[in-house]
């Protein structure tokens, strides 16, 4: 059972507010991703980071950003929500030696 | 880039009907392949991946899946589905040796009917 966790599960905000999205595991992995999904559609990676400091974007475009102050912890903020954030969006760690992800329970986001 | 087909969006069958799911990847180069699924309600998880060596590989509950080089591809197949194999199934690649990323294909929704 992989250890990584997604809060919150669900939420549902007026546009222009400000969210920040929580993952964190507990299982050291240097290596942590963001994806965003839609119904139908692939896994699009958004951000990805290779450690404490390090961030990248992803192949989608987003108008999200993520910080890496702790190996446990990959947060992904939202500066002024809009409707065409409304997605689900989950987060993985990677197991270095096994190449492996392990992927959160995800944050289902409806912006109204 | 790296690009990731799936050709099945939703599959519905019969419990002890036998499952192909087609995967089919771009990139001609060294790669690692990778079925994930994700049960209802449920993380996705890892059900099976390739990294060299025999092209036939097993995974957790029967699944197994054949990595043919010639033809790009990654099928899923299982001989007796059950009904806990409802579930959407994501084939991923994770590739050119080295790159960081791994590309995902739309999912597969299978439905099996008791």
């Amino acid at each position: 059972e992989a250890d990584i966790y997604q809060t919150p599960r669900y939420l549902v905000i007026g546009t222009g507010k400000k969210i920040t999205l929580e993952c964190s595991q507990t299982m050291g992995h240097d290596k942590m991703y963001w994806y965003q999904q839609d119904p139908g559609m692939e896994l699009h990676l958004i951000h990805y980071s290779y450690g404490v400091n390090s961030t990248e974007k992803g192949d989608l475009s987003s108008e999200s950003t993520v910080s890496r102050i702790r190996t446990e912890h990959f947060p992904l903020t939202l500066e002024s929500a809009r409707p065409s954030h409304t997605s689900q969006y989950l987060c993985a760690s990677r197991d270095l030696f096994q190449e492996t992800q392990y992927f959160g329970p995800g944050t289902r986001l409806l912006v109204l | 880039a790296q690009s990731v087909s799936q050709h099945n969006h939703h599959v519905i069958l019969s419990e002890a009907a036998s499952l192909e799911l087609g995967c089919n990847y771009s990139y001609g180069g060294t790669v690692n392949l990778f079925w994930y699924v994700q049960y209802p309600g449920q993380h996705l998880q890892l059900l099976l991946k390739y990294f060299s060596g025999d092209p036939l590989v097993k995974g957790i509950k029967g699944f197994e899946a054949e990595f043919i080089k010639s033809k790009f591809s990654f099928n899923l197949r299982k001989p007796s589905v059950q009904w806990s194999d409802t579930a959407e199934y994501f084939c991923a690649v994770n590739g050119p040796g080295g790159y960081q990323k791994v590309t995902f294909g739309t999912g597969t929704k299978l439905q099996v009917i008791p």
